[in-house]
């Protein structure tokens, strides 16, 4: 089983649109969950950070539920530069604070 | 501007040869790592470094070899024993002191076997 799983989408939504992503993790003890959003061929770059009692920033928030094991990002009123494939990030350790694991990323596609 | 500089962007290698991807940083990071990713795939831990002269084996360290003899460079060397070198090959750093979240990535270099 994969430490980290995310549906690959594509999601395609038109612009204003609120689209939801899920990200399931394997590992019950894992303390640090990210998301990060990558440009077609380029680099990762981070998005957010999610917190136990969730997080928003403008249009974005992220949610945690320990219980089903997994991680949600929500975009609101979505623009056309938002198109992007979405990576979910877990470190599943406290004591190696340096092994991060990626989920193979959401495809968005923002339509006019 | 402090960042991750990866070099070369793009390179061609014929099978059979070893080749070295770059990648420094002055960020003053002490945790390097070197990610590979392929076409619908998340990213793959090849090997990190915590610290200078130091460093690990990720999940898919067979037919690679990384040195760390500065705090600021994490060299890998794609090997003639990697059976599917072809991919886009990512450097990234964190401070190391946390799990902070915020890697950091040079842009990658995408590496072809002909």
């Amino acid at each position: 089983r994969k430490e980290v799983e995310q549906d690959p989408g594509p999601f395609n939504v038109p612009e204003g649109a609120t689209v939801a992503f899920n990200c399931t993790y394997s590992n019950s003890a894992s303390q640090s969950f990210f998301w990060y959003r990558q440009d077609c061929r380029k680099e990762p770059k981070l998005l957010m950070s999610v917190y136990s009692s969730g997080n928003e920033d403008g249009r974005f928030t992220a949610q945690l539920n320990r219980a089903s094991q997994y991680i949600s990002l929500l975009i609101r009123d979505s623009k056309l530069s938002d198109s992007a494939t979405y990576l979910c990030v877990v470190n599943p350790s406290t004591y190696n604070f340096n092994k991060f694991y990626f989920g193979s990323g959401t495809k968005l596609n923002v339509k006019p | 501007d402090g960042g991750i500089t990866q070099s070369p962007k793009y390179l061609f290698r014929k099978e059979g040869q070893n080749v070295t991807l770059s990648c420094e940083q002055n960020l003053n990071h002490d945790a390097m790592y070197w990610y590979r990713q392929d076409p619908g795939q998340g990213l793959r831990l090849i090997y990190y470094s915590q610290i200078v002269n130091d460093f690990q084996k990720g999940d898919i360290a067979e037919g690679y070899s990384v040195s760390r003899e500065k705090k600021e460079s994490f060299p890998l060397t794609v090997t003639s024993a990697q059976k599917n070198p072809t991919a886009f090959y990512l450097c990234a750093s964190t401070r190391g002191d946390t799990n902070t979240g915020e890697l950091f990535f040079g842009e990658g270099s995408r590496l072809t076997v002909l």
